[in-house]
């Protein structure tokens, strides 16, 4: 049982490249979401997934798409990097609406130069 | 709109000082308020999860309460490896999870 994998653990971006940040659940989650913390802030709500099929924004949406076609990934896409864009991410799971644990991916320290 | 505002930013405490961080939300339909530690580079752990008001969680030097409107993890006795940020979230109707801002707790021995 692994968990929630994401990855890569590192990148550095140019501005104006495009990347997928991979995340990956074995947990049977429904709900999947994708954060982002800059320093000495909390985690902000970027987009959320409750079930395959079904994405929905949060917070800070623009810059980033997302897609779920499986309940296990949850991909992030960054279009086109800004430097506004380096932060850590982390993907989250958690089981349906009686789930009592947030599941974290280990992060993805990102740099956009 | 779901929202989670924490209290204070950050805290120093000396070791043995207990204390209380506030984590006041709005949220429409309370599906579970979580509570989290993190330490530098690192990512959240898992403290608590309270689901009505009234409800009350202890793990070792930690209580976390919770009534309608908000919720605090109490720190008895602490210690220099309880310094931390402390991060509460929310999750509502709409399942989507939101997380505060944090308090950063220092705990000085």
């Amino acid at each position: 049982n692994a968990g929630v994998t994401q990855t890569p653990k590192f990148q550095v971006l140019k501005t104006g490249q495009s990347m997928t940040l991979q995340c990956a659940q074995d947990m049977n989650h429904e709900y999947m979401s994708w954060y982002r913390q800059d320093p000495g802030m909390g985690l902000r709500l970027i987009h959320y997934s409750v079930g395959a099929g079904i994405t929905d924004q949060g917070e800070v949406p623009n810059g980033y798409n997302v897609s779920r076609s499986t309940t296990e990934d949850f991909p992030l896409r960054l279009l086109s990097a800004a430097p506004s864009q380096t932060s850590v991410y982390f993907c989250a799971s958690l089981t349906g609406a009686g789930g009592n644990t947030i599941y974290f991916g280990e992060g993805s320290w990102l740099t956009v130069v | 709109e779901d929202q989670v505002t924490q209290s204070p930013e950050a805290l120093r405490l000396q070791e043995g000082e207990s204390s209380s961080l506030n984590c006041s939300y709005t949220v429409s339909g309370l599906r579970g308020l979580f509570w989290y530690r993190q330490d530098p580079g690192k990512g959240p752990e898992f403290l608590f999860t309270l689901y009505s008001a009234g409800e009350e969680k202890e793990k070792e030097r930690l209580k976390a309460t919770l009534t309608k409107k908000e919720s605090f993890l109490h720190i008895t006795a602490p210690k220099p490896e309880d310094s931390a940020t402390y991060l509460c979230a929310v999750r509502g109707g709409a399942q989507k999870l939101v997380f505060g801002q944090g308090t950063r707790l220092t705990i000085n021995p």
